[in-house]
């Protein structure tokens, strides 16, 4: 079946330092994928996405990076900071032709002082 | 900005109890979900909908009912609660393919 997963379920990073999370998916046809961030007591926030047309898309101290070769899915985290200590989950579509998305169980970043 | 509200944002509920779990988005969205959210098994889908009336189960309906009287507004209902249904319950709404999901702030449900 479809999966998205997670290579790491905690990371603890220095502050200041770079944050690398990463994400592995099963279906080749996903055409999108997203990444969320979910802090603690609170409902999931989209970060950023990136189309499968592309093989990198920056934001604000945030990177996307998608390998479709191997389908695998990075977020990298410039300069981490301590109110970046949360769950990250990348996110892909699913193919039955609904608006459903599969969700990846999450990596807990926590950020050392 | 989309903006997904949820009734309450911590609830205690007794065994066998009727639970009603609101949720509402102000951005015309059609798209709508619930979700139960588990330390360790992530987002788990409940039920979603796709227009007023109309809902589909999703990976996990047992014990769950839905309600979609109008498109602002997906009700997510615990007919007799149990403590299996204790969770963080999240909802969501969706524009539609190639857009994100985007989700409220989430109710922690406990069932004593």
């Amino acid at each position: 079946g479809e999966s998205v997963g997670l290579h790491l379920p905690t990371l603890s990073v220095q502050e200041g330092d770079n944050s690398i999370i990463n994400c592995a998916y099963s279906n080749s046809a996903s055409d999108y994928f997203i990444w969320y961030k979910q802090e603690s007591g609170k409902g999931p926030q989209f970060i950023i996405d990136i189309r499968s047309n592309m093989d990198k898309r920056q934001g604000q101290r945030v990177t996307v990076l998608l390998n479709k070769t191997v389908k695998h899915l990075s977020l990298q985290i410039a300069a981490t900071q301590p109110g970046d200590s949360a769950v990250y989950f990348c996110a892909e579509p699913d193919t039955s032709g609904t608006y459903k998305y599969i969700f990846g169980t999450g990596t807990r970043l926590k950020v050392l002082a | 900005d989309v903006k997904v509200t949820q009734s309450s944002r911590y609830l205690v509920k007794r065994t066998g109890e009727k639970v009603f779990l609101e949720c509402v988005q102000d951005m015309d969205h059609e798209n709508m979900f619930w979700y139960r959210q588990d330390p360790g098994l992530g987002l788990r889908l409940i039920y979603f909908s796709y227009d007023v009336k109309m809902k589909e189960k999703g990976d996990i309906p047992e014990g769950y009912s839905v309600s979609r009287e109008k498109k602002e507004r997906f009700s997510l209902i615990l007919e007799s609660a149990s403590t299996n249904q204790t969770s963080m319950y999240l909802c969501a709404s969706h524009p539609g393919q190639g857009y994100e999901q985007y989700f409220g702030p989430g109710t922690r449900l406990t069932v004593t």
